[in-house]
């Protein structure tokens, strides 16, 4: 997971709280993603930037929102947390099209 | 929608076994496969790469092949050791959108000693 970092690695949150989650890269690279990880149910997008100043939606975005200010920096909040969104977040970079290299994690609960 | 299926879901081997993981897919216009590896507590780490031009992919003991036709592909490990213990996931993109990657959900492998 060189290059990549996540923070916090663990929380746990009440019904309705907010967070951010912030994923640092020391790569330079251009993409950067926020992934969910679920059991049974493999990887799902959330969010991703294609470049500092831009984000887009994924498979799953509602809920969460992201930014991108920075192009080292990819910030994922919840607004609002939901006992549905207990899982495993995972940030992905990469310098164009093909791989991506994922950080450590991020294991959140929502009580 | 593209489906992404990876049976088993978990296997146990002895050492030294020759395996192969299967993944599958329902849509054939795929513009790459990549197989990763994840630890317990981990990321994921990336192990083989195949574009859609190809057929296979090698990388020590691993070799990964894409059957686009039949929506398949395989993970042949060799030699198995217990470090090869983890979970193993493929995923594929497609040209609508080259920044998703659609996961399947893994297959969790043991190899004992």
């Amino acid at each position: 997971n060189a290059g990549v970092t996540q923070t916090p690695k663990f929380r746990v949150l009440k019904t309705g709280q907010s967070m951010t989650l912030l994923c640092a890269q020391d790569m330079n690279h251009e993409y950067m993603y926020w992934y969910r990880q679920d059991p049974g149910m493999g990887l799902r997008l959330i969010h991703y930037s294609v470049g500092e100043g831009t984000t887009a939606k994924g498979e799953v975005p509602d809920g969460y929102n992201v930014s991108r200010l920075k192009k080292q920096n990819f910030l994922l909040g919840l607004e609002s947390a939901a006992p549905s969104q207990t899982s495993v977040y995972f940030c992905a970079i990469g310098a164009g099209l093909d791989t991506q290299y994922f950080g450590p994690g991020t294991r959140l609960t929502v009580l | 929608k593209q489906e992404v299926t990876q049976i088993p879901a978990a296997l146990s081997v002895p050492e030294g076994e020759n395996l192969v993981l299967n993944c599958s897919f329902t849509d054939s216009a795929i513009y790459n496969l990549q197989w990763f590896r994840q630890d317990p507590g981990k990321g994921l780490t990336s192990l083989l790469l195949i574009q859609s031009s190809q057929r296979e992919q090698t990388s020590g003991r691993l070799n990964a092949s894409l059957d686009k036709s039949s929506g398949r592909s395989t993970l042949y490990i060799a030699a198995s050791q217990p470090g090869d213990s983890a979970t193993y996931l493929c995923a594929v993109k497609t040209p609508d959108n080259f920044n998703k990657f659609y996961f399947g959900s893994g297959t969790k492998l043991n190899v004992k000693p």
